[in-house]
């Protein structure tokens, strides 16, 4: 079945540490993928987003790349701040026949130390 | 108000208790969601309307009841819950039901089943 697989948390970095979360997909078709953000105490809101294979993704200095032979979606960031400390979902949705449902992986919590 | 507002942030209720959760958005979309938030599981979709019409219902045990009287409001009346549906509850909205429609989360509500 169609599922997202994020790798396990929780990560500790350093202030100005280089960060990767792995996201991997299953899904049929051409899938969209997201990437969500929860700070404590919010609802999530979206990152960044990938409609199509080798779109890349960027905001606040993050990135993810849809790449499509590997079904991945990593997250990355080159310099991390401690107001990066939250939770990150990798999701997807993709419009084939009769689901337009976002799939959603379970989360990473990234806690950034000074 | 902006965005997506949802009340009472935090609620404690007995398993014979009716209470309902109420969600709010002001970004003129057509869709709204509501989700389960568990820890350590991947965000469970619960129900979807579109257009005020039910499109959506993923096998939501019928002590949770949704109702969608306008575009802007959507509420989740709960009755004899169990203890294991204490979760946060997010409600979301959407432009449309489409998959490369972004999701626009509220802050939640915390639920405590005793």
């Amino acid at each position: 079945g169609n599922s997202v697989t994020q790798m396990e948390g929780p990560v500790t970095l350093s202030e100005e540490a280089f960060l990767t979360i792995n996201c991997t997909y299953t899904a049929t078709g051409y899938p969209s993928l997201f990437w969500y953000v929860q700070y404590p105490g919010e609802g999530l809101q979206l990152l960044l987003k990938a409609t199509k294979a080798d779109d890349k993704g960027s905001n606040k200095g993050f990135e993810a790349t849809y790449r499509k032979e590997t079904t991945s979606f990593h997250l990355e960031k080159g310099s991390v701040q401690v107001s990066d400390s939250a939770v990150y979902f990798c999701a997807f949705s993709y419009s084939g026949a009769g689901s337009y449902q976002l799939t959603f992986g379970k989360g990473t919590k990234l806690s950034v130390i000074p | 108000e902006t965005g997506v507002t949802q009340t009472p942030r935090h609620l404690v209720m007995g398993m014979t208790n009716k209470k309902s959760l109420k969600c709010e958005q002001h970004l003129g979309h057509n869709a709204m969601y509501w989700y389960k938030q568990s820890a350590k599981k991947p965000l469970e979709l619960m129900f979807v309307y579109s257009l005020e019409e039910r499109v959506e219902n993923n096998s939501v045990p019928s002590r949770f009841s949704p109702e969608c009287p306008n575009s802007s409001h959507l509420f989740l009346h709960l009755h004899t819950l169990q203890p294991e549906d204490s979760a946060l509850y997010l409600c979301a909205s959407s432009q449309d039901r489409g998959a490369y429609n972004e999701q626009f989360f509220g802050p939640g509500t915390r639920l405590t089943v005793l």
